[in-house]
């Protein structure tokens, strides 16, 4: 089955940069979606499409997607934005949707 | 406005079952795709299954043969049959509403909206 590869944790101080990948074999190929969860919430997308933003989320959240790994940007990071971020793909092989493993974001 | 509610969580013995259920509002359950999706203890997220609105079902090979999706269009509500639960079936069991901007193809599907999530405990 289709495996996406994230790194457990970023750190970042506030009003830096973060940067979020998100490995898959040929991963450019397909659309990736971006997941924000908050302790005890379910999760929100904040990018779909690669690098859409749905209505809401402030425009400091970013995506890419090219050959085998995607990237979720995040601007002038605050202290609201700590949370766990998951990649997500449709998988066409297997007809299931598969989650990256998550990575959690702390401001330092 | 799209809402999804969860419930049906519970207890259970290893070898037993549940039923899950998701009551919708603000559209109808079978004009999107709908999914269910875990998350264990402290660990990421899993997809277990999808309806599509055609009807067409699948699930996570790890729940195949053992969880069944349905919905009702009369309650508006999406369900999940779970049997032979196993310890490792220990969650939080969200339902999710897809949606897509670039026609009805799975490949074109995410998750907009989410319950907010009802606990499953298999343990003797």
């Amino acid at each position: 089955s289709y495996v996406l590869t994230q790194p457990p944790s970023v750190s970042v101080a506030p009003g830096k940069t973060a940067t979020i990948t998100c490995g898959g074999n040929n991963i450019g190929s397909k659309s990736v979606h971006w997941y924000q969860q908050k302790p005890g919430q379910a999760p929100v997308v904040v990018v779909s499409y690669d690098s859409d933003r749905p209505s809401g989320i402030p425009e400091r959240f970013s995506g890419s997607n090219s050959e085998n790994t995607a990237t979720l940007t995040i601007s002038r990071v605050e202290a609201g934005d700590e949370a766990d971020f998951y990649c997500h793909v449709w998988d066409g092989i297997s007809n299931h949707w598969v989650f990256g493993g998550g990575t959690k974001l702390t401001v330092l | 406005e799209v809402q999804l509610v969860d419930s049906g969580g519970g207890l259970v013995q290893p070898g037993g079952s549940l039923r899950l259920s998701c009551a919708a509002s603000g559209f109808t359950v079978g004009s999107k795709y709908m999914s269910w999706v875990r998350q264990a203890p402290g660990k990421g997220l899993e997809w277990v299954s999808v309806v599509y609105t055609v009807g067409t079902t699948h699930y996570a090979d790890s729940v195949k043969g053992r969880f069944t999706i349905s919905r009702d269009s009369s309650k508006n509500t999406l369900y999940l049959q779970m049997n032979s639960l196993r310890v490792e079936d220990t969650a939080v069991y969200y339902c999710a509403s897809h949606r897509s901007d670039y026609g009805d193809h799975p490949s074109s599907q995410y998750f907009d909206s989410w319950g907010q999530g009802t606990l499953v405990t298999v343990s003797s």
